[in-house]
């Protein structure tokens, strides 16, 4: 069955620092997103993907976070200079139009 | 989207049913209830969806009332491994690329 996958699984990293989350979404999805959730509280939506634009964004999503879709299967998130509150499990989505969103396992960021 | 109300934390015996209530009294007519899982530490997991009529699928039963504002989401025969974290969304479906909004959901646990 086909999966979102995510890597690193886990990522730790110093404050101020750039990180780059990676994910590879279902090969034939069309929409991409990124959640996150910090350790005890909700998930919370980052931002939508789709036709090589983002689509939403949250208040979250500020200019610090940026995504692209580098070649045909990566979809990345990356944080320009980290802080401790950006500590929190990421998730990557994706879907083709049938709104059934497919969740990769995650990567755990630390910032230190 | 419409707000959901669910209960914070239920508790099933293994092999029991486990029903698990959700309020969406504000849904409009072209949104959809979504339920998502999350077992711990996990990425969140498609289990339903549906609109007016009930749905089942391989996972679960989706029961719907007729005035829409409430519906139930049925494990028949819960196992240790269906303990998670189950979120009631509702959405409308027209536009793939809208964002799940995550509320605290019901702590399922379920118990030998």
């Amino acid at each position: 069955e086909p999966e979102v996958t995510q890597t690193p699984s886990h990522q730790v990293t110093q404050m101020g620092q750039e990180v780059i989350l990676r994910c590879v979404p279902i090969s034939n999805h069309l929409y991409f997103y990124w959640y996150r959730q910090i350790l005890g509280q909700k998930v919370e939506f980052l931002v939508s993907f789709y036709n090589n634009e983002i689509s939403e964004k949250s208040e979250i999503f500020d200019d610090q976070f940026s995504v692209e879709r580098p070649d045909g299967s990566n979809f990345t998130l990356k944080i320009r200079s980290t802080k401790l509150e950006d500590s929190a499990m990421y998730f990557c989505a994706s879907t083709t139009y049938n709104n059934e969103q497919f969740f990769g396992p995650g990567t755990r960021l630390t910032v230190l | 989207d419409a707000k959901t109300t669910q209960p914070p934390s239920m508790d099933c015996a293994e092999g029991r049913a486990a029903n698990l209530p959700c309020n969406h009294s504000t849904i409009s007519g072209n949104e959809y209830v979504y339920w998502y899982r999350q077992i711990h530490s996990q990425g969140p997991q498609y289990i339903i969806h549906g609109l007016k009529n009930n749905e089942t699928n391989e996972m679960a039963s989706l029961i719907i009332t007729e005035d829409r504002k409430s519906s139930t989401l049925i494990l028949p025969h819960a196992t240790l491994r269906d303990t998670a974290v189950y979120y009631c969304i509702v959405r409308a479906v027209n536009n793939a690329g809208n964002m799940l909004t995550f509320g605290g959901g019901t702590r399922l646990m379920v118990k030998p």
